[in-house]
């Protein structure tokens, strides 16, 4: 049973860091490529990142670049999402998502999410 | 840069309905990389539908996509009470990976 578990939400004042992981079982987590997808209070999913199989590769939406990095350990099976300059706007629930063997950016298994919430 | 618009906003039916669903991109879609996601109040989204018309595994065949280019739809053919939910599409051809701005189906 494929199973994602993500961890490091919380609180974080403005200008802040936070690191979130999400810890992948189930499947060989080094031949897919993983997302973070993320959803502000009372709005819709937005695609922040995706990773390759390998790492050696990444995209990500104009909000992320420059603040945030995804980055995984295959020998691990872990996904992670390095967040600085937090800002309010970055308030949401955030979930790792995996991808297709053949596509990236599809989500085929969610995790249950991490809440993140920018406030002083 | 592919941006997805989804209409309605809301779709207001009955259970046994047939429920209608339209995403409509920007620019074509490549390789039909066009996904629907289900989402229930306090869950994590769910796939339906990839490549515009296959279905998930374990998705009932209520549910059929359809389309190719710039224009999608997502069918319920009769509506369950457990299917009334936040429907997104997304395209996954070519990052970024946009999603629609969601339909939400109520019970009427």
């Amino acid at each position: 049973e494929v199973q994602l578990l993500e961890s490091g939400g919380g609180l974080v004042q403005p200008g802040g860091s936070l690191r979130l992981s999400c810890a992948a079982s189930g499947f060989t987590f080094s031949n897919y490529a993983m997302s973070w997808v993320r959803q502000a209070p009372g709005k819709g999913l937005e695609w922040v990142s995706t990773l390759s199989p390998s790492g050696s590769t990444t995209y990500s939406t104009d909000s992320a670049k420059g603040r945030f990095t995804i980055s995984r350990d295959n020998s691990k099976s872990t996904l992670f999402l390095q967040m600085n300059s937090l800002i309010a706007e970055d308030t949401a629930i955030y979930y790792c998502a995996r991808g297709s063997l053949v596509t990236a950016g599809r989500g085929d298994y969610w995790g249950q999410g991490a809440l993140v919430t920018v406030s002083s | 840069e592919i941006v997805l618009t989804q209409s309605p906003g809301t779709l207001s039916l009955s259970p046994g309905e047939r429920a209608t669903l339209s995403c409509r991109a920007s620019q074509s879609v490549s390789s039909s990389y066009l996904g629907w996601y289900q989402q229930k109040p306090g869950q994590a989204p769910r796939l339906l539908i990839y490549g515009a018309s296959s279905r998930a595994t374990g998705i009932p065949d209520r549910f059929s996509g359809s389309g190719s280019g710039t224009d999608f739809t997502l069918t319920i053919s009769r509506l369950e009470p457990e299917d009334f939910a936040v429907y997104y599409c997304q395209q996954y051809g070519s990052p970024p990976y946009a999603f629609g701005q969601g339909t939400k189906l109520e019970i009427k």
